[in-house]
């Protein structure tokens, strides 16, 4: 079946860093944009940033310009996040999505994982 | 930091009807279709209505949506224990850059 499978949360110190993964099974994976959402402690969600199917586009939240990149490797059917110069803000539940529609980009998020946990603390 | 403006709260006994409330703006509701995700307790987001007012496969009828102009709205008509949850519209935003907002969220609750 569809499924997405994050990866790679943990606890890290503030400025530091920490790539997320997201393993993409079960449809064609290179043929979908992919999101990263991200929630914390009892918040609401934030979208964070978004990356075409080929990987030719991405686009940013404003909070994570500039320190988080978003990539794919679509011969490993994987998405990924790297997160560099940590603040405390940025501690959340961190979620891959795919793009409802092949090849598009303003559709709705169908498929979510299941979300892995980032903290930023001292 | 949201730019989708929902109420926190909404509530009512089981068989009632609820509506949710979600107003935006030009650069988002305004020219782009608007989605809504429901939230379950401790789980990941589920998409329970696209393209305004669209339902996926599996998502029951009396989920219901609707826009005009820069706002829109989720109605769940005959209410259940199963719907308490907290429930999240959002659209692409195109001001200054792409991006994709999602409103504050509106916490269901089944009395």
């Amino acid at each position: 079946q569809v499924q997405l499978v994050e990866s790679g949360g943990g606890v890290v110190q503030p400025g530091g860093s920490l790539r997320l993964s997201c393993a993409a099974s079960g449809f064609t994976f290179s043929s979908y944009g992919m999101h990263w959402v991200r929630q914390a402690p009892g918040k609401g969600l934030e979208w964070v940033a978004f990356i075409r199917y080929d990987g030719s586009n991405k686009y940013y939240a404003d909070s994570v310009k500039g320190r988080f990149t978003i990539s794919r490797d679509n011969s490993k059917n994987t998405l990924y996040l790297q997160m560099n110069s940590l603040r405390a803000e940025d501690t959340a539940v961190y979620y891959c999505a795919k793009v409802q529609r092949p090849y598009q980009l303003l559709y709705a998020f169908d498929i979510w994982g299941q979300g892995t946990m980032v903290t930023v603390s001292s | 930091q949201s730019v989708l403006t929902q109420p926190p709260s909404a509530s009512g006994t089981p068989g009632q009807r609820v509506t949710i409330s979600c107003s935006g703006s030009s650069s988002n509701i305004g020219s782009n279709t608007v989605n809504w995700y429901q939230q379950l307790p401790g789980t990941a987001p589920k998409l329970l209505i696209y393209s305004n007012n669209q339902r996926p496969s599996g998502v029951p009828d009396r989920f219901s949506g609707s826009k005009s102009g820069t706002s829109a709205s989720l109605a769940i008509s005959g209410l259940q224990s199963e719907d308490e949850a907290d429930y999240y519209c959002a659209a692409w935003d195109d001001s200054l850059n792409v991006r994709y907002v999602f409103g504050t969220g509106t916490k269901v609750t089944v009395l």
